[in-house]
């Protein structure tokens, strides 16, 4: 079975600082994984994705990195901005369109 | 262009009955895909449909259904109501390429009393 963990449920981070959000996953395949970001009352929207043949993915203030051999994913953003206080979920592909998520951090930026 | 859209925004049901919950996905995508989001289990997935099949299924009972109609748009349905059922019910849809975000709606929020 192909799981995702997050194993912090929060993380307080002071504004302009860098966040790193982490994800652990098991058995990997050719897998994509991906990081939504989640505001409450909302449904939850798409940031980044790394393919498993990568180890880095880069898009403005958002960066994936992807260990392998340790399995682990993480998520940067730099510089943090009160606007990214959500929680955030770590997920994988497991075929085609579905996706296995984490269970989601809840990052709090503070000015 | 529009995003993807879910009716109606809160619902509240009595165990033992049934409801339906809509999405339209966003233009041109013909995938749509249901999660749903409860604080214990968090976001765990329902099945998808394409082309009016659905392709992919989750571990919910039977009693968890769902369809999709020729234009995309698509309905789940929830027989007989358990107090469990409870959760936020996401829809989401994509191009079903190679890898494509999926986009979420902002859900349905079901409360069974």
């Amino acid at each position: 079975d192909q799981q995702v963990k997050q194993n912090s449920p929060s993380l307080s981070v002071q504004e302009g600082r860098i966040s790193i959000l982490n994800c652990d996953y098991t058995n990997s395949m050719f897998d994509y994984f991906l990081w939504y970001k989640k505001y409450p009352a909302e449904g939850p929207t798409f940031l980044i994705s790394i393919s498993s043949i990568k180890d880095k993915n880069e898009d403005g203030r958002f960066t994936v990195f992807l260990n392998k051999s340790a399995k682990h994913l993480s998520l940067h953003i730099v510089p943090s901005q009160p606007g990214d206080s959500a929680v955030y979920f770590c997920a994988r592909t497991q075929g085609a369109q579905k996706l296995v998520f984490g269970q989601g951090t809840r990052l709090t930026i503070n000015p | 262009k529009a995003g993807v859209t879910q009716t109606p925004r809160y619902l509240i049901k009595t165990r033992g009955q049934q409801v339906t919950l809509s999405c339209s996905p966003i233009s041109g995508h013909r995938s749509v895909s249901w999660y749903q989001q409860t604080p214990g289990q968090g976001l765990q997935f329902l099945f998808e449909y394409f082309s009016e099949t659905q392709r992919n299924k989750g571990n919910f009972p039977g009693r968890f259904s769902g369809r999709q109609f020729s234009n995309s748009r698509s309905e789940m349905n929830v027989s007989t109501l358990e107090l469990g059922d409870s959760a936020l019910y996401l829809c989401a849809s994509s191009w079903r390429g190679a890898i494509s975000p999926l986009h979420f709606g902002n859900g349905t929020r079901l409360t069974v009393t």
